[in-house]
């Protein structure tokens, strides 16, 4: 039972471009989701994360958009920037603390010089 | 400062064995968490401590896993007779545990080989 998924293994953009990262899930309980980066052989590294009560957090280059209804979520990152290749992943959880954080799969982006 | 470290960084055990692998949190966080993730996957959640205590251990697959935090902050995570589904890398993550932010911070993991 995957409650959290994202359904593009891979996604490729030209440097400069807006690079769009998208994650579904089913559980109506989740009201806290967060955007991590992972590098090859490192941990993941927390980018941004957005409360269900909101359906818009930007920090700088980061952007993360909320549409309860849908029960989607997307990341954008803009401009994209080579550095920013990595494996990104959704999580939500069901408590604002001290709660397990539900993955998806994971999306691979490659930004190209 | 530091970091969420975790020992060793790589891990190759014979079916069987069993193995500890040890977690270092930031100093002060007092919410610890085990992740496992398989190649391709998220991380999937073991268990989450709470202080010394195991909060929410749901996330252990069977009783061949368990986990410690005896002081409330370096924790072991124990599997007896490593089977070869338990290879994958073994994530630790902690948070400060305080109300409205549940940003956890990893480690770079451990990464188990069970032959």
């Amino acid at each position: 039972d995957q409650q959290v998924k994202q359904n593009s293994p891979s996604l490729s953009v030209q440097e400069g471009r807006i690079s769009i990262l998208n994650c579904d899930y089913t559980n109506s309980m989740f009201d806290y989701f967060l955007w991590y980066k992972k590098y090859p052989a490192e941990g993941p590294t927390f980018l941004i994360s957005i409360s269900s009560i909101k359906d818009k957090n930007e920090d700088g280059r980061f952007t993360v958009f909320l549409n309860k209804s849908a029960k989607h979520l997307s990341l954008h990152i803009v401009p994209s920037q080579p550095g920013d290749s990595a494996v990104y992943f959704c999580a939500a959880s069901t408590e604002t603390s001290g709660s397990r954080l539900t993955f998806g799969e994971g999306t691979q982006l490659t930004v190209n010089p | 400062g530091a970091g969420v470290s975790q020992t060793p960084s790589n891990k190759v055990t014979e079916k069987g064995k069993y193995v500890e692998l040890r977690c270092d949190p930031i100093s002060g966080h007092t919410a610890l968490y085990w992740y496992r993730q398989s190649l391709g996957q998220g991380p999937e959640f073991l268990i989450y401590f709470q202080g010394t205590g195991a909060a929410d251990d749901s996330g252990l697959p069977n009783d061949r896993f368990f986990a410690v935090r005896p002081e409330g902050s370096v924790s072991t995570l124990k599997i007896q007779r490593t089977e070869r589904g338990d290879s994958a890398v073994y994530l630790c993550a902690s948070s400060p545990g305080l109300a409205g932010n549940n940003e956890q911070f990893f480690g770079p993991g451990t990464r188990l080989t069970v032959l």
